[in-house]
C-alpha cells in the first residue's frame, strides 16, 4: 500500500528558532501534498496544498511567510515553521495524493512540535 | 507491525443505521479518532475515545474496547449527506497517528 512518512516524529525547539518537517511518499509519486495542523480533540485544519514544482496554495488565515512549504519533488514536501512561538506547538500532519488510486489521500504519522 | 483495519466500502439506506468497524494492532494506545471526510475536503473530527465504552453525540456514536483492539462508529437515521469516507486513526505510545485506509460509505435513497 501507499506509505507516507514524516520526519522528525517529535521535535522540541526554542522560541525564535525555525524547524523543518519533511513529508515523503515512500512508494508512490505524490502529485499533491497537503499540510494539516491538529489542535487537541479538534478537526485537522488544512494549512496548505502543494503541487510538485509550483507554489503552495495557503488557506485563509495561514501565514505563508511563517509556514514555508516546498514541494521540490514528487516524493518530498517540507514545511518550515519560521521564528517559532509557543502557540505554534501542535501536531502537524501531511498527506499525499497520487499513486495507483489517484484520488486517494494517504496520511503521514504526524510530527509533534513543542516550542518552549 | 502496526495495523489498522476497516472495511473499504459499505452501502446503507437513507434513514437506516450503519456500523463501521475498526480493529487495530499498535505499539501502545493513547486514543482513537474517527474522522469524516467528504471528497475534496479536509477530514472533520467526529469523536475521540480513550476509555472503554460508548460515547454518544447526536446521530453518531463511537465505541471502544481496548482489550479487543476494537472500535466502531455507529451512524443513525442516515442522511444522504452522510455519504463520505470515515477514517479511523489510533495514537500509539510514541504519540504517532496510525491511520486506517478509510471506509467509503454510500447512502442510497
Amino acid at each position: 500500500g501507499a506509505v507516507v512518512s514524516q520526519h522528525p516524529s517529535r521535535v522540541i525547539c526554542k522560541s525564535g528558532t525555525s524547524v523543518k518537517i519533511e513529508c515523503r511518499s515512500l512508494d508512490f509519486q505524490a502529485t499533491t501534498m497537503f499540510w494539516y495542523r491538529q489542535f487537541p480533540k479538534k478537526s485537522l485544519m488544512l494549512m496548505a496544498t502543494s503541487n510538485e514544482g509550483s507554489k503552495a496554495t495557503y488557506e485563509q488565515g495561514v501565514e505563508k511567510d511563517k509556514f514555508l512549504i516546498n514541494h521540490a519533488s514528487l516524493t518530498l514536501s517540507t514545511l518550515t515553521v519560521t521564528s517559532a512561538h509557543p502557540e505554534d506547538s501542535s501536531f502537524y500532519i501531511c498527506s499525499a495524493r497520487g499513486g495507483q488510486e489517484a484520488n486517494e489521500q494517504y496520511f503521514g504519522p504526524g510530527t509533534r512540535l513543542t516550542v518552549t | 507491525g502496526q495495523n489498522i483495519d476497516q472495511p473499504t466500502e459499505m452501502t446503507a439506506t437513507e434513514g437506516a443505521i450503519v456500523q463501521i468497524n475498526c480493529t487495530y494492532q499498535t505499539s501502545g494506545f493513547n486514543g482513537l479518532f474517527w474522522y469524516q471526510q467528504h471528497a475534496g475536503e479536509a477530514p472533520t473530527f467526529l469523536s475521540y475515545n480513550v476509555l472503554d465504552g460508548l460515547e454518544e453525540k447526536g446521530r453518531f456514536s463511537s465505541f471502544l474496547s481496548r482489550s479487543k483492539g476494537y472500535s466502531y462508529l455507529l451512524l443513525k437515521e442516515l442522511q444522504m449527506k452522510d455519504s463520505a469516507s470515515y477514517l479511523c486513526a489510533v495514537i500509539d505510545s510514541n504519540y504517532q497517528l496510525i491511520w486506517g485506509a478509510g471506509t467509503k460509505l454510500i447512502i442510497k435513497p
